[in-house]
């Protein structure tokens, strides 16, 4: 059994770029959900992606946004980086329907200078 | 608003010990509650949940008690033991949120056992 990978690992960025995150599901699931945290803070949910449509949305402004692709990987975008965008950026998969625990990745490291 | 809030930032136990980790939470909404740890440089790892129409969860040394009435959730580790040491998360999902999973995450513990 394959867990979640992310790509890459850590990415520095200017302000004002774009970038595109990935993220491989565990075998098995079709849900994908990204989450944002910030140094010293739990992780804050952005969005889900379940059978390749948004499934729910946090509290984050539309220049974040994401795509589910019928192998279930993931990507998250953020255009128009700012500094606070600076952050670990988890991606965590799971199996609905159903109230299934969600599995992590190792993150990826997002500086924004 | 910090709907989760984990008060204690660290911890330090005796190896052996109980290890009890608290959390509180402010939405009457959630419904289901879920205890993650996590070790530097990787992602949480799930350890444990609790519905609520249950007051605690047993699995092997880790056990999580829930009080509806107190909004009030603890993780007991017995004995705890040094690869124990990680930063644990507690966090929230919601009734409105069946088949669509948000959690809310506290804002974590840093657990040290001391050998």
């Amino acid at each position: 059994e394959t867990g979640v990978t992310q790509s890459p690992t850590h990415l520095i960025k200017t302000r004002g770029q774009q970038v595109t995150l990935r993220c491989s599901s565990q075998s098995g699931h079709n849900t994908v959900s990204w989450y944002q945290q910030a140094l010293g803070q739990g992780p804050q949910f952005i969005f889900q992606y379940y059978r390749e449509e948004e499934n729910g949305r946090g509290n984050f402004p539309p220049r974040f946004s994401g795509l589910q692709f019928p192998n279930y990987s993931s990507e998250l975008n953020v255009n128009a980086l700012e500094l606070d965008d600076s952050a670990l950026y988890l991606c965590a998969s799971s199996q609905l329907p159903g109230r299934g625990e969600q599995y992590f990745g190792p993150g990826t490291r997002l500086t924004v200078t | 608003d910090q709907q989760v809030k984990q008060n204690s930032p660290s911890l330090s136990v005796q190896e052996g010990r109980i290890s009890i980790l608290n959390c509180d939470y402010t939405n009457s909404m959630f419904d289901y509650f879920l205890w993650y740890k996590k070790y530097p440089a990787e992602g949480p790892t799930f350890l444990i949940s609790i519905s609520s129409i249950k007051d605690k969860n047993e699995d092997g040394r880790f056990t999580v008690f829930l009080n509806k009435s107190a909004k009030h959730l603890s993780l007991h580790i017995v004995p705890s033991q040094p690869g124990d040491s990680a930063v644990y998360f507690c966090a929230a999902d919601e009734i409105s949120n069946f088949g669509n999973e948000k959690l809310t995450f506290g804002t974590g513990t840093r657990l040290t056992i001391i050998p």
